[in-house]
C-alpha cells in the first residue's frame, strides 16, 4: 500500500478552470503538507495542516485553498488556473510537525 | 529562503564512496540538519538528520563539523540507484512547528 498517495498523477487543463488534487496518507500521521516544484526544480512549501488545522500558510494566492476533511486527507483546490500554476505539486505527511516527511509521488499540473 | 549552500552537481563511480558537502554558516544552535534526496520523477525521500554528533543509518552517514557550519553526507558505496538530487536542509521553527526549506540541491550522477 502506498503511504502517501495523490490523485491524479497528471492533470492537463485550460486557463481559467477550477481543479482539485487529492491527497491521502495511511500512516496515521498528524501533519500534512503541500509543496510546489516549479520548472526550475525549486521545491517550496505552500501549506501545512496539523490535525486538520492550518499551521503554515506561505505567500500563496488565495486561488489556492487547501481542505482537510480529516487528518488522513489534505486536498488542494485551485480556482481560475493560470499558466504560472503549471508545476509538480507534492503532498507530504509527518508524524508530528517536527519529524521527517514522507512525500507522495507528485501531481504534474499543466495549464494550457 | 534556503540557508544552505551545496555544489550544483557531482559525479561518482559505482561502488565508490561519495562525499556530498553542505555549508550552513548561519545555523542556529537548535537547527537540525536534514538530508533528503529526490530520484527522477519521484517525491523527495528522507535520508538522514543530525544535530551535533555524526549519525549513521542504513542509507548513509552524516558527518557534522564541530562548529556545525558545515556537514557532509557520505554514501559509502554508490550505486546507480543513488543517482538523484540531494538536498541539505535546516529545519526552521515556525509557529510551534517546523518547515523544510529546500535549496537547489546537488545533482549526483553515478557512472557505471
Amino acid at each position: 500500500d502506498t503511504a502517501v498517495s495523490q490523485t491524479p498523477k497528471y492533470l492537463v487543463t485550460q486557463m481559467g478552470n477550477d481543479k482539485s488534487i487529492k491527497c491521502e496518507q495511511n500512516l496515521g500521521h498528524d501533519t500534512m503538507y503541500w509543496y510546489k516544484q516549479d520548472s526550475k526544480k525549486f521545491l517550496k512549501i505552500m501549506f501545512s495542516y496539523n490535525n486538520k488545522e492550518l499551521i503554515i500558510n506561505e505567500t500563496v494566492p488565495n486561488r489556492f485553498s487547501p481542505k482537510s476533511p480529516d487528518k488522513a486527507h489534505l486536498n488542494l483546490h485551485i480556482n481560475s488556473l493560470e499558466l504560472g500554476d503549471s508545476a509538480v505539486y507534492f503532498c507530504a505527511s509527518s508524524p508530528t510537525s517536527v519529524e521527517k516527511l514522507f512525500f507522495g509521488s507528485g501531481t504534474q499540473l499543466s495549464v494550457l | 529562503d534556503a540557508k544552505t549552500t551545496q555544489p550544483n552537481s557531482m559525479e561518482s563511480n559505482e561502488e565508490e564512496p561519495v562525499h556530498l558537502p553542505c555549508n550552513h554558516s548561519t545555523i542556529s544552535g537548535t537547527d537540525y540538519i536534514h538530508w533528503y534526496r529526490q530520484l527522477p520523477s519521484q517525491g523527495p525521500e528522507y535520508v538522514i538528520h543530525g544535530l551535533t554528533s555524526n549519525v549513521n543509518n542504513r542509507m548513509a552517514s552524516l558527518a557534522i563539523a564541530e562548529d556545525r557550519k558545515s556537514s557532509t553526507l557520505i554514501l559509502h558505496r554508490a550505486t546507480l540507484r543513488d543517482a538523484a538530487v540531494y538536498y541539505c536542509i535546516l529545519r526552521e521553527p515556525q509557529g510551534g512547528s517546523e518547515k523544510l526549506v529546500f535549496g537547489k540541491g546537488t545533482k549526483l550522477t553515478v557512472n557505471p
